[in-house]
């Protein structure tokens, strides 16, 4: 069945640096995707979505990239902040006409960000 | 806060028992989904309900089952509870039963089995 992977489990990083989240899927029919942040007790947050018409996107602070090419999916944070200190996951849905839920979504097994000040 | 509401925060059962974990959409969302998160199998797509209506089920158990009432808030009924049972569960709530739009989560109901 359809997964969505993510290449590293945990990433530690430097405040004030920028981070790179990672995940990889493998349905190319997928056409939509989410990144979310979940913090210790807490539901995911949504933080950016990216169609798969566009390659890249932007919000505060975070730009998700997407290659299509090698299916391959990026979360880029930038000037990290202790308060990122979370588990990052990608997730993913799939059209109806390929037999996936309509509007469910797929999760990766997320990454744990540490932010060390 | 997301806007979606669920209670009770945490549930502590025993086997062969039946709970009702509750969950309120954000306010305007027709489309409501249940997720199950346990340590080895992550976040699985239980069941989607869309204005009332059953729209997608996916990983769910025969012994579980959910609704969603005209008011829009949902129901998930978990009987026959076993020790494997124990786990997060979260409701999401979207605007329609369409995918190509974020979908919201509560904070969850911790379920735990004794």
């Amino acid at each position: 069945g359809e997964s969505v992977g993510l290449h590293l489990p945990t990433l530690s990083v430097q405040e004030g640096d920028n981070s790179i989240i990672n995940c990889a899927y493998s349905n190319s029919a997928s056409d939509y995707f989410i990144w979310y942040k979940q913090e210790s007790g807490k539901g995911p947050q949504f933080i950016i979505d990216i169609r798969s018409n566009m390659d890249k996107r932007q919000g505060q602070r975070v730009t998700v990239l997407l290659n299509k090419t090698v299916k391959h999916l990026s979360l880029q944070i930038a000037a990290t902040q202790p308060g990122d200190s979370a588990v990052y996951f990608c997730a993913e849905t799939e059209p109806m006409n390929y037999g996936g839920s309509q509007g469910n979504l797929i999760f990766g097994k997320g990454t744990k960000l540490s932010v060390k000040p | 806060d997301s806007g979606v509401t669920q209670t009770p925060k945490h549930l502590i059962t025993a086997t062969g028992q039946r709970v009702t974990l509750r969950c309120s959409p954000r306010s305007g969302d027709l489309s409501v989904y249940w997720y199950q998160q346990s340590l080895d199998q992550g976040l699985q797509f239980l069941i989607q309900y869309y204005n009332g209506e059953e729209r997608a089920k996916g990983n769910i158990l025969e012994r579980f089952s959910a609704q969603q009432f005209p008011d829009l808030h949902s129901e998930l009924n978990l009987s026959s509870l076993e020790l494997g049972d124990s786990a997060l569960y979260f409701c999401a709530s979207s605007v329609d039963s369409y995918s190509n739009q974020p979908q919201h989560f509560g904070d969850g109901t911790r379920l735990s089995i004794l």
